[in-house]
């Protein structure tokens, strides 16, 4: 089945360093791709998503492309800020058929710690 | 506009009571699933609900069932708990089945 491989952390950065999250994919046909964010004691929030191949997904300052001939999507920042500590989970949509349900599988998620 | 709500937050249970959680979701939104963190096993999908019917399911075993009302709120029931039944459980909600999912806040169950 689909499946996503996420870079182990935790990954621990000084504050305006660079951040790249590595994320890989094994799919069948041609999901979606997203990168959610859960902070401490909380849920998923969706951070970005591609929905085809050559997209970028864009917000807060991080950015991601939907790489197909290398089947990744990974997570860069430019520069990060104490507040961007959390784990982040990779994840695709795996249309189930038959139905129009898409379900997500994740990744294993990488923590970012970030220091002042 | 509310987001996806989920009560109770916490709860710890005995090994072999049963337990009831619930979500509701974003108003408007039909489709509801629920997923199970941990971190043996990081995060599975459990079920999809749509039109108060079972549309998908993960592969748990059937201890692990759920409903949805025709307000969409949406409550899943682990019966005969085990340990390894710990999680967070969060549930997501999305406007139809192939729309965006948006998730709650999630409910941590702890086991003893």
């Amino acid at each position: 089945g689909d499946s996503v491989t996420q870079m182990e952390g935790p990954v621990t950065l000084s504050e305006e360093a660079f951040l790249t999250i590595n994320c890989t994919y094994t799919a069948t046909g041609y999901p979606s791709l997203f990168w959610y964010v859960q902070y401490p004691g909380e849920g998923l929030q969706l951070l970005l998503k591609a929905t085809k191949a050559d997209d970028k997904g864009s917000n807060k300052g991080f950015e991601a492309t939907y790489r197909k001939e290398t089947t990744s999507f990974h997570l860069e920042k430019g520069s990060v800020q104490v507040s961007d500590s959390a784990v982040y989970f990779c994840a695709l949509s795996d249309s189930i058929r038959n139905t129009g349900f898409q379900k997500l599988v994740f990744g294993t998620g990488t923590r970012l710690l970030v220091s002042p | 506009k509310a987001g996806v709500t989920q009560t109770p937050r916490y709860l710890i249970k005995t090994r072999g009571q049963q337990v009831t959680l619930s979500c509701s979701p974003i108003s408007g939104h039909r489709s509801v699933s629920w997923y199970q963190q941990t971190p043996g096993q990081g995060l599975q999908f459990l079920f999809e609900y749509f039109s108060e019917t079972q549309r998908n399911k993960g592969n748990f075993p059937g201890r692990f069932s759920g409903r949805q009302f025709s307000n969409s709120r949406s409550e899943m029931n682990v019966s005969t708990l085990e340990l390894g039944d710990s999680a967070l459980y969060l549930c997501a909600s999305s406007q139809l089945q192939g729309s965006e999912q948006y998730f709650g806040p999630g409910t941590r169950l702890t086991v003893t």
